[in-house]
C-alpha cells in the first residue's frame, strides 16, 4: 500500500515571499502520478499541480512549482510571489498508474499568507 | 478544467432520517467516481468507489447498507445515508476523473450535512 506524508502540519509565508511545501511517500511502484490539491476555506478542491513519475522535468504551473526527486520519494511543492489568496490546506496526493484513478492523500499543510 | 457538481451544498436533517447526496460530472462522462469524508482540519478519507452500471466498492469499516451508493448514468452518482445519526455530520467530497490521457480527478464543492 502506498503512503504519503506530510510533515508539516502549519505553516506560514509574507506575501511576495516564496515558501516550499514537503511531501514524501512511499510505493513500490514505477509507473504513477503526484499531485498537489489546495482547499481554501471555501472547501473546493483544487488542482494545483501534477506530475507524471516517467517525467524527469520538474511540473510548473505559474508561480507554482515542483521538486520531484524520485529516488528519495520527495515531491515537494514551491509557491513563489506567496498571495493573499493562496491561503489554504494544501494536500499532496498519490495515484497509482494500475490503481483506477484512487488517490491516496497525505495529511495536509495548512499554509497562511499573512500581508 | 472539468466540472464537477454537488448537491445539496448542506443539509440538516432528523436524527433516523435518510438523506440522499447528488454529485454530477457537468461536461465530461465519468465511469467512476469516488466519495470522499472529511472532518475539520483533516484530511479527506475515501469512502467508496462508485462504478457505472455495478456495485460500489466499499472502503475497510465503511458500512455499506448506511452509506447507498447508485451510479445510475455516466454522469451521475448518488450517496444516501440512511437512518443518519450525529455521528454522520461531516462534509462528504465527491470526485471524478476524466476519461483522458492525464486520468485528472475534479472534484465537487462538497456537502455539509448535519444531524440533528
Amino acid at each position: 500500500a502506498q503512503t504519503v506524508t506530510q510533515s508539516q502540519p502549519e505553516m506560514s509565508v509574507q506575501e511576495a515571499e516564496t515558501v516550499t511545501l514537503s511531501c514524501t511517500y512511499d510505493t513500490s511502484e514505477s509507473n504513477y502520478y503526484l499531485f498537489w490539491y489546495k482547499q481554501p476555506p471555501s472547501r473546493q478542491m483544487i488542482l494545483v499541480i501534477r506530475q507524471e513519475a516517467y517525467k524527469q522535468q520538474n511540473a510548473t504551473e505559474n508561480r507554482f512549482s515542483v521538486n520531484f526527486q524520485k529516488a528519495a520519494k520527495s515531491f515537494s511543492l514551491k509557491i513563489s510571489d506567496s498571495q493573499l489568496g493562496d491561503t489554504a490546506m494544501y494536500f499532496c496526493a498519490f495515484m497509482s498508474a494500475t490503481s483506477g484513478s484512487r488517490l491516496t492523500f497525505g495529511e495536509g499543510t495548512q499554509l497562511t499568507v499573512n500581508p | 478544467g472539468a466540472v464537477v457538481s454537488q448537491h445539496p451544498s448542506w443539509v440538516i436533517c432528523k436524527s433516523g432520517t435518510s438523506v440522499k447526496i447528488e454529485c454530477r460530472s457537468l461536461d465530461f462522462q465519468a465511469t467512476t467516481m469516488f466519495w470522499y469524508r472529511q472532518f475539520p482540519k483533516q484530511s479527506l478519507m475515501l469512502m467508496a468507489t462508485s462504478n457505472e452500471g455495478s456495485k460500489a466498492t466499499y472502503e475497510q469499516g465503511v458500512e455499506k447498507d448506511k452509506f447507498l451508493i447508485n451510479h445510475a448514468s455516466l454522469t451521475l452518482s448518488t450517496l444516501t445515508v440512511t437512518s443518519a445519526h450525529p455521528e454522520d455530520s461531516s462534509f462528504y467530497i465527491c470526485s471524478a476523473p476524466t476519461a483522458d490521457a492525464t486520468d485528472t480527478q475534479y472534484f465537487g464543492p462538497g456537502t455539509r450535512l448535519t444531524v440533528l
